[in-house]
């Protein structure tokens, strides 16, 4: 079964600290994202990767930077974690533009970081 | 901003179809309907998406109007767990184009 896994469900970092999410995908889809969600805001675009080494800001990029070396993997850079942004963070892939396929979004489960 | 309108909240009693009605009045015609839906403490889950013609899969069948300005998501026969967030979202096909997830429609079975 197809899926995108992110690595961490649930995290608890301090105000400062530099936390990585990683996002490992095996459907060798070209695009990648990473959203947040907050209640009563919904789901949020932070930045997007459309090819390996390939970044695009989305929404809310500040505060973020992003990683894609591989095609399947697109890491999520806090470099200095706030309490603003304790949040669930969502990943998600989709293949190349295309076709009528091309924005079914296949997500991860999600992680939840909690920043004190 | 999202660019579909969606009741808050639907209750559905167990057994029975859910509808669940969308707004997309300044869609374009290049633009599709996609529907997702997010149980709690998971990540959205992909339903079912569709231009014109109304579409049928295994979990659910999408009705769009003949002007394409909403939509109807059909449940045909609602469980306890299609209790979830659904998302009803318009976008086209071009690069960079992003879907905007809005509030979405709060779908209680009830038994």
């Amino acid at each position: 079964d197809v899926k995108v896994t992110q690595s961490s469900r649930y995290l608890v970092k301090r105000t400062g600290e530099k936390v990585f999410l990683e996002c490992v995908q095996d459907m060798d889809h070209e695009n990648m994202f990473w959203y947040r969600q907050d209640p009563g805001l919904g789901l949020r675009l932070i930045y997007f990767s459309y090819d390996v080494k390939m970044k695009e800001k989305g929404d809310i990029p500040e505060g973020y930077s992003v990683s894609r070396e591989k095609k399947e993997r697109f890491s999520l850079i806090l470099e200095s974690a706030s309490t603003n942004q304790t949040s669930m963070y969502l990943c998600a892939s989709r293949p190349r533009a295309g076709g009528s396929g091309a924005n079914v979004l296949t997500f991860g489960a999600g992680s939840r970081l909690t920043v004190l | 901003d999202a660019k579909t309108t969606q009741p808050t909240s639907m209750d559905c009693a167990e057994g029975r179809a859910a509808n669940l009605p969308c707004n997309h009045s300044t869609i374009s015609g290049n633009e599709y309907v996609y529907w997702y839906r997010q149980i709690h403490s998971q990540g959205p889950q992909y339903i079912i998406h569709g231009l014109k013609n109304n579409e049928t899969n295994e979990m659910a069948s999408l009705i769009i109007t003949e002007d394409r300005k909403s939509s109807t998501l059909i449940l045909p026969h609602a469980t306890l767990r299609d209790t979830a967030v659904y998302y009803c979202i318009v976008g086209s096909l071009e690069y960079g184009n992003k879907l905007v997830f809005g509030a979405g429609t709060i779908l209680r079975v009830k038994s």
